[in-house]
């Protein structure tokens, strides 16, 4: 198993941009979410699935859109990149019943 | 809501001694905890968790964190910290809300002196 993948890694965008971050896990799990990291904040969740067709805003959901039309993909959205937005975005999935988390590499995202 | 405070931003220890990392979280009802280890430029991987039972858990890498219902803690330790070991500590408390989220602390960055 790959377990969880994120695509890209590393992205420069300029202000008002848009893109997707990709998040994809192939063990089945019915929980996908996504975090964003800031130093000194830990991480905050954004968007969060608990299934296929299922999605509700996190702590700090402004600016992402997200949908999961599939068990295995959850794409981030970002329609109009801002400054504020710089930080690095994990994805993570979680088994149905469970509760520990687990993550994909992450993508460092830089706006200018 | 729930929350969890690490309140040091940042530890340094000498190699081979030994470690403590202090988490205090904030939640109603039985809180699920859990500790993860983030190394540099890499993702978050999980050293433990606490759900129930006993008190005292062991983990991955020779860790290990004691949960103390009447202090709201769930500290984490190791006996002889390694080179290795330098990275930053996340503790996170889960409430077993819808979809089972995370709510993280801000982190304690480790340094580790030979």
């Amino acid at each position: 198993n790959a377990g969880v993948t994120q695509t890209p890694k590393f992205q420069v965008l300029k202000t008002g941009q848009s893109m997707t971050l990709q998040c994809a896990q192939d063990m089945n799990h019915e929980y996908m979410s996504w975090y964003r990291q800031d130093p000194g904040m830990g991480l905050r969740l954004i968007h969060y699935s608990v299934g296929a067709g299922i999605t509700d805003q996190g702590e700090v959901p402004n600016g992402y859109n997200v949908s999961r039309s599939t068990t295995e993909d959850f794409p981030l959205r970002l329609l109009s990149a801002a400054p504020s937005q710089t930080s690095v975005y994990f994805c993570a999935s979680t088994p149905l019943g469970a509760y520990e988390q687990y993550f994909g590499p992450g993508t460092r995202l830089t706006v200018t | 809501a729930q929350s969890v405070t690490q309140p040091d931003i940042h530890i340094t220890v000498s190699e081979g001694a030994s470690l403590e990392l202090r988490c205090n979280y904030s939640y109603g009802a039985t809180p699920y905890l859990f500790w993860y280890v983030q190394s540099p430029g890499q993702g978050l991987q999980l050293l433990l968790k606490y759900f129930s039972g006993d008190t005292l858990v062991q983990g991955i890498k020779g860790f290990e964190a004691e949960f103390k219902r009447s202090q709201s803690s769930f500290n984490l330790r190791k006996p002889s910290v390694h080179w290795s070991d330098a990275a930053e500590y996340f503790c996170a408390v889960s409430g077993g809300n819808a979809g089972n989220m995370l709510t993280f602390g801000g982190g304690t960055r480790l340094m580790v002196k030979p």
